[in-house]
């Protein structure tokens, strides 16, 4: 069965430190990959997605950048952290979305940036 | 461009009443829709999707949602509260490659 694994769970970094979060998914190939955001009250902010290795399609310019460097690798980094970057982070893998139409949802990174 | 609105970011209702969540879509092209729902602190799970099937689509945990192209609605209903419904739920729509979420709507069921 497929599996989706994102990690640290919670980090608190201070402004200004680089930031690397991590997603990996195993039993599935070639998986469409995806990093929202989610802050309170605001819902979940597409912030990247990808559909293949090194194919990285950004929806929000800002300091974060992604890269996939392994089919099932996806990661979500900062070279300078803003207290705005403070949120839940949610990785997430589909197969072909708008045909099966199912994301499916790591457990999540909250990230508190001071 | 695919878009979906949440009426009310909050809505509490009665263990046992009717849940009803609203969610309005804009597409240009017949849209793929969809509810998720968040426990807190995890991740996101489908509760049901439209794909131009049915119109009235039943998911798990007892709830349904029905597509009506006439108001561009899909909302989300379950006849009868349960305490274990509390969470936030999510709309949301697939253009193609991704997927758009509206801004949420946290369910509180009191005793």
């Amino acid at each position: 069965s497929q599996t989706i694994h994102q990690w640290p769970a919670t980090l608190v970094q201070p402004v200004g430190s680089p930031l690397s979060l991590e997603c990996t998914v195993e039993g599935t190939s070639n998986p469409n990959l995806y990093w929202y955001r989610q802050a309170a009250g605001r819902g979940l902010q597409l912030l990247f997605y990808s559909v293949g290795i090194g194919q990285i399609s950004s929806e929000v310019p800002q300091n974060l950048s992604a890269s996939r460097p392994q089919d099932r690798q996806f990661i979500l980094s900062s070279k300078k952290l803003l207290l705005s970057d403070s949120g839940f982070y949610l990785c997430a893998w589909g197969t072909g979305v708008a045909v099966t139409g199912e994301l499916f949802f790591g457990e999540g990174s909250r990230l508190t940036v001071l | 461009a695919q878009s979906v609105t949440q009426l009310g970011s909050h809505v509490s209702v009665s263990e046992g009443a009717l849940v009803l969540l609203r969610c309005n879509y804009s597409s240009s092209v017949p849209p793929y829709l969809f509810w998720y729902v968040q426990y807190p602190n995890q991740g996101l799970q489908l509760l049901l999707k439209y794909t131009s099937a049915a119109t009235l689509v039943k998911g798990i945990n007892g709830f349904e949602a029905e597509f009506k192209k006439s108001e561009t609605s899909f909302h989300l209903t379950k006849p009868s509260a349960h305490m274990s419904d509390a969470a936030e739920y999510f709309c949301a729509v697939s253009p193609y490659n991704d997927m758009r979420f509206g801004a949420g709507t946290r369910l509180t069921v009191k005793p």
